[in-house]
């Protein structure tokens, strides 16, 4: 069983629309991360919290707004999506350390689609 | 530069065959960690293996072994008697400990394993 957990599984939205993914992980771990994944390409990073702060922004559009409520909450806010936003975002979190050598443990994912 | 290279974009199979999934990384650093990670149809990505650069021991797990080669760059990933349930895209990926990829790993293309009965 993941440690990871994600919720939706799928999400469908309008490109008015306003949702939230949510992810949630139960290892004590201090990093989290969000990830964009298109089909057949690997994950592309999007954003990185340590201790619930952010600590990366990949140059990610504004229409993307992540939230770390706590050390083991992420969520990924999404408002007036396009298209090619359609992909599988997926959380991932870590030990905290200052540098990427940590094991990054994934949850299932969020296929979204944007009509 | 950084880059993970898998080669293969996509190999077939008969169950109960062996079969070597290729990595092939660059990186100026002498300490850098490799990753294999396995993702089913599902979509979430399993975790397989983290190894160092230090360690160059080749490792066994199951039906999975890694061989890791610093001479030629390389740490390729071999299934022995290969089963359905390990058709899926397999990720290699690297890092760096500097502080300029602070989080970031570099991954490979993704090698697709189709495993036929």
């Amino acid at each position: 069983d993941t440690e990871v957990t994600q919720t939706p599984k799928h999400l469908v939205m309008g490109m008015t629309n306003k949702k939230s993914l949510k992810c949630e992980q139960h290892m004590g771990h201090r990093a989290m991360y969000w990830y964009k994944q298109k089909a057949k390409k690997p994950p592309e990073l999007m954003f990185v919290y340590s201790y619930e702060k952010l600590s990366i922004n990949e140059s990610v559009p504004s229409r993307f707004s992540p939230e770390c409520p706590n050390s083991s909450l992420l969520n990924l806010h999404l408002h007036a999506l396009q298209p090619e936003d359609s992909a599988l975002y997926l959380c991932a979190s870590s030990q905290q350390t200052r540098s990427s050598t940590d094991t990054q443990y994934f949850g299932p994912g969020t296929r979204l689609t944007v009509l | 530069a950084q880059k993970v290279t898998q080669a293969q974009t996509e190999i077939s199979v008969v169950e109960k065959e062996d079969v070597t999934l290729d990595c092939v990384y660059e990186t100026r650093d002498t300490t850098y960690y490799l990753f294999w990670y396995k993702q089913p149809p599902s979509g979430e990505l399993v975790f397989l293996i983290r190894r160092n650069s230090f360690d160059e021991q080749n490792e066994i797990s199951g039906r999975y072994s890694w061989n890791f080669q610093k001479s030629t760059s390389s740490f390729n990933f071999t299934i022995t008697a290969s089963q359905v349930v390990d058709s899926a895209v397999y990720f290699c990926a690297l890092s760096e400990p500097s502080m300029d990829s602070n989080y970031q790993l570099i991954w490979g293309a993704g090698t697709k394993l189709i495993i036929k009965p």
